[in-house]
């Protein structure tokens, strides 16, 4: 079975400071692997995607995630963060049959 | 402006009442998925379907959910008899009928859901 762990819930972070979050994934199989955003009271918008190819992979808004098949992890990263990044951001993984299934969060707060 | 949108987005309900909750697919769009997401346990996957026919439902507690889809534009989810821990926000989300070439899932605002 598929499975995503993103184990930090919350990540404070100061304002052009840069940002990590973390992501493992379980997939017996080559993953299909996304970065969404969520921001408060709003669905969940695509952040970037991984299917083949170049490991480390560019999305929208600044962010970037690197697919480590190794350590099955997919991490997003951001250079230097602004305030409007404040958000909560998933981690998921496209399995058999098309499943999509995704982490349980990390709420990112942006301190001045 | 193609979006998903869900209706209602907003429901108060008591326990034991029967709550429907409807969800319009981007035109075009033959997969649908309804997560359901609480602080708890985060985005959990209730069902999906594709071409109007359930994949996987094994997400739902099925003496009390039912998920179908009527037509192309229109899937729904219901509660009968809801209960106070069913009180989430359920998001409907639909894709293009090949996940595994554009990857995109498309998602609409939510529908709160309160059980009191």
């Amino acid at each position: 079975a598929q499975s995503v762990t993103q184990p930090d819930i919350h990540i404070t972070v100061s304002e052009g400071a840069s940002l990590e979050l973390r992501c493992n994934y379980s997939y017996g199989a080559t993953p299909y692997l996304f970065w969404y955003v969520q921001s408060p009271g709003q669905g969940l918008q695509l952040l970037l995607k991984y299917f083949s190819g170049d490991t480390l992979v560019q999305g929208i808004k600044g962010f970037e995630a690197e697919f480590k098949r190794s350590q099955s992890s997919f991490n997003l990263r951001k250079p230097s963060v602004h305030w409007s990044d404040a958000a909560e951001y998933f981690c998921a993984v496209l399995g058999g049959y098309q499943k999509v299934t995704f982490g349980t969060g990390t709420k990112l707060q942006v301190i001045p | 402006d193609a979006r998903v949108t869900q209706t209602p987005r907003d429901k108060v309900t008591e326990m034991g009442q029967e709550v429907t909750m409807r969800c319009q697919p981007i035109l075009g769009h033959n997969t649908v998925f309804w997560y359901r997401q609480t602080m708890k346990q985060g985005l959990e996957l209730l069902a999906y379907f594709r071409n109007r026919a359930p994949l996987d439902d094994s997400g739902m507690p099925k003496d009390r959910f039912s998920a179908e889809m009527p037509d192309a534009t229109l899937a729904t989810l219901k509660i009968q008899p809801s209960e106070p821990r069913d009180s989430a926000v359920y998001f409907c989300a639909s894709g293009t009928g090949d996940l595994l070439n554009t990857g995109e899932l498309f998602f609409g605002e939510g529908s709160r859901l309160t059980v009191l």
